[in-house]
């Protein structure tokens, strides 16, 4: 069975350009998240889908983050425009029905 | 305010001895807990969870032991191999659906 696959696996690009992540989750995982995680600390939410719903989107930086899952099966995230802070690696992850959470690889974001 | 806390940035343990990482939280709301294993340039992969309806659970070389009262949990990894070298978090969450992470403690296992 595929794991969570995310691309790009590295991104650079220069502030205030556009940059989207796509995330496939495990298939019949009903529930995504997208982390964020910064050199040295533990992976913090951005936002959580139940299928295509959004149900925890408060941690979202909602002035340049944006999200979508449409049809409750791959997701993106967008960030729109890109500052010096945002370079990070962003996770995204599915549950199973027992709870566990399963990772991607990660797309790790340079701003220049 | 970190409500899931690692206090031991990294921990160095001789091959074959006992490896212990430690977690600590402060919300009395938390009943389920993750860890993960997480090697450079990898995501988190996850290891062992545990229930609070649990005081222990065990996974082969990996056991997680949870004292409710403390809010304090532990990862015993026995015998410790090279190949566990990387950095381990602990998670919790309020019924199984928002995670909350530590920062992280980063094992070096010495051959």
């Amino acid at each position: 069975e595929a794991g969570v696959v995310q691309s790009p696996r590295y991104k650079i690009i220069e502030k205030k350009q556009p940059v989207a992540f796509w995330c496939n989750p495990i298939s019949g995982h009903n529930t995504l998240y997208w982390y964020l995680q910064n050199l040295g600390q533990g992976p913090e939410l951005l936002i959580r889908y139940e299928n295509e719903e959004a149900v925890d989107d408060s941690q979202l930086p909602k002035d340049r983050f944006s999200a979508e899952r449409l049809k409750g099966v791959d997701s993106t995230l967008k960030i729109q425009p890109a500052e010096l802070g945002d370079s990070a690696v962003y996770l995204c992850a599915s549950r199973t029905n027992t709870g566990e959470l399963f990772f991607g690889e990660g797309s790790r974001l340079t701003v220049l | 305010d970190q409500q899931v806390k690692q206090n031991s940035p990294s921990l160095s343990v001789q091959e074959g001895r006992i490896s212990i990482l430690n977690c600590d939280y402060t919300n009395s709301m938390f009943d389920y807990f993750l860890w993960y294993k997480k090697y450079p340039a990898e995501g988190p992969t996850f290891l062992i969870s545990i229930s609070s309806i649990k005081d222990k659970n065990e996974d082969g070389r990996f056991t997680v032991f949870l004292n409710k009262s403390a809010k304090h949990l532990s990862l015993h990894i026995v015998p410790s191999q090279p190949g566990d070298s990387a950095v381990y978090f602990c998670a919790a969450s309020a019924g199984g659906q928002n995670f909350v992470f530590g920062p992280g403690t980063r094992l070096s296992v010495l051959p």
